[in-house]
């Protein structure tokens, strides 16, 4: 069980387009979901908190014009990067949690390159 | 401000030996702590936690001590194995309803053949 996953895994796009991420708890009802950023060799930088049926909370200094988050059910959530920039490069990762555990469970990951 | 360290970026261990990860934490609200194993280019994988109510928790081959007072946390894994190269974050958790986890920077973990 708790099992979760993100789609795409991999995604190449131009300067100044937008993409969508989509992580989906494919076993349990996850409440909140997480969006993390992971840099070279550096730790899991939390972005935002999605709960569902309510705005996402973002952390200090995340744009959230930028990532705009959706978790409009139980079991997805979905982290839209847009106008991307070279920057935005990097390695996404969500996360789900049971409903009053602290466990999360994370995604596969998604390796975006910006061009 | 980093709230919850790993010292150690990198750990090499013979096989069949002991690995032993160490973590420190500041904040003493943290009332739960995890840790998880990340192979590159993948998600964490979560291994084993500890409510701040015990002081150890095990799970096969993998140990967790918590020593509040020193603010200190160590995962043991005996006998160690080839597989068990990756990288380990620990994370600590607070009470309330979001319940967001902190990570350390992470310990690489070699273990040698």
């Amino acid at each position: 069980g708790a099992v979760v996953s993100q789609h795409p895994s991999r995604v190449i796009c131009k300067s100044g387009t937008s993409v969508k991420i989509e992580c989906r708890s494919l076993d349990f009802q996850a409440t909140t979901m997480f969006w993390y950023r992971q840099f070279p060799k550096q730790s899991l930088m939390l972005m935002a908190t999605s709960n569902e049926g309510s705005k996402a909370t973002y952390e200090q200094g995340v744009e959230k014009d930028k990532f705009l988050i959706n978790h409009a059910s139980l079991t997805l959530s979905t982290l839209t990067v847009t106008s991307a920039h070279p920057e935005d490069s990097s390695f996404y990762i969500c996360s789900a949690r049971f409903p009053g555990r602290y466990e999360q469970y994370f995604g596969p990951g998604t390796r975006l390159t910006v061009t | 401000d980093q709230q919850v360290k790993q010292n150690s970026p990198s750990l090499s261990v013979q096989e069949g030996r002991i690995s032993i990860l160490n973590c420190d934490y500041t904040n003493s609200m943290f009332d739960y702590f995890l840790w998880y194993k990340k192979y590159p280019a993948e998600g964490p994988t979560f291994l084993i936690s500890i409510s701040s109510i015990k002081d150890k928790n095990e799970d096969g081959r993998f140990t967790v001590f918590l020593n509040k007072s020193a603010k200190h946390l160590s995962l043991h894994i005996v006998p160690s194995q080839p597989g068990d190269s990756a990288v380990y974050f620990c994370a600590a958790g607070l009470s309330g309803s979001a319940r967001q986890l902190t990570f350390g920077s992470g310990t690489q973990l070699t273990v040698l053949p």
